[in-house]
């Protein structure tokens, strides 16, 4: 089935660290990846929809210059986190869709627990 | 707004129940829906989706969708402890990104 690998699975860090996070599909092709953060006992939020070769599209209240996001090929998008302080400490979870399949399942990574000092 | 809601429980189940987790959606539009299972600390994984008016089985999960009353269920037959997680109900129209309920607390009670 389809696999979706996300890297760290776990980060600590300092305020004022940038943090790259790396989303992987496996065994399939995405142009469209998706980016989640979800706090302790909430719902997922929507972050931003990752398009391979061109600008996110965040959504409301989500700050593109501090949550920057490529998506340079069919099987990678990465989150960076920039200068993260300790209210960005969350659980960052990338999703993905075959590309081929609209409206196939979208399948998620493990996610990474970022945890700001 | 597209809004997805369920219920946030807990629900409480005794084990070899039959859990009953349902879902209700505004966008009269929507196509595809979801049910994902999230266990605590974890990502959520997929359990079912559902296309059609109508049941979809699978082992003991069983999906129900009424596009006219705009309702999204699942059903777990002989429920066991290992069931118990936060289950989400996502809905989806043409290429759109999933929308996400709050979830559904489930406990199995051995």
């Amino acid at each position: 089935g389809a696999v979706v690998s996300q890297h760290p699975s776990w980060v600590i860090c300092k305020s004022g660290t940038s943090v790259k996070i790396e989303c992987r599909s496996l065994d399939f092709q995405a142009t469209t990846m998706f980016w989640y953060r979800q706090f302790p006992k909430q719902s997922l939020m929507l972050m931003a929809t990752s398009n391979e070769g061109s600008k996110a599209t965040y959504e409301q209240g989500v700050e593109k210059d501090k949550f920057l996001i490529n998506h340079a090929s069919l099987t990678l998008s990465t989150l960076t986190v920039t200068s993260a302080h300790p209210e960005d400490s969350s659980f960052y979870i990338c999703s993905a869709r075959d590309r081929g399949q609209g409206a196939q399942p979208q399948h998620f990574g493990d996610g990474t627990r970022l945890s700001i000092l | 707004q597209k809004e997805v809601e369920q219920n946030s429980g807990p629900l409480s189940v005794p084990e070899g129940a039959i859990a009953s987790l349902n879902c209700t959606y505004s966008d009269r539009g929507s196509q595809s829906f979801f049910w994902y299972r999230q266990y605590s600390g974890k990502s959520p994984e997929l359990i079912m989706f559902i296309y059609s008016n109508g049941d979809k089985e699978d082992g003991r999960f069983t999906a129900q969708l009424n596009k006219a009353s705009q309702y999204v269920s699942l059903l777990i037959r002989d429920s066991q402890p290992s069931d118990s997680a936060t289950y989400l109900c996502a809905v989806k129209s043409g290429n759109t990104p999933l929308v996400f309920g709050k979830g559904t607390r489930l406990s199995v009670i051995a």
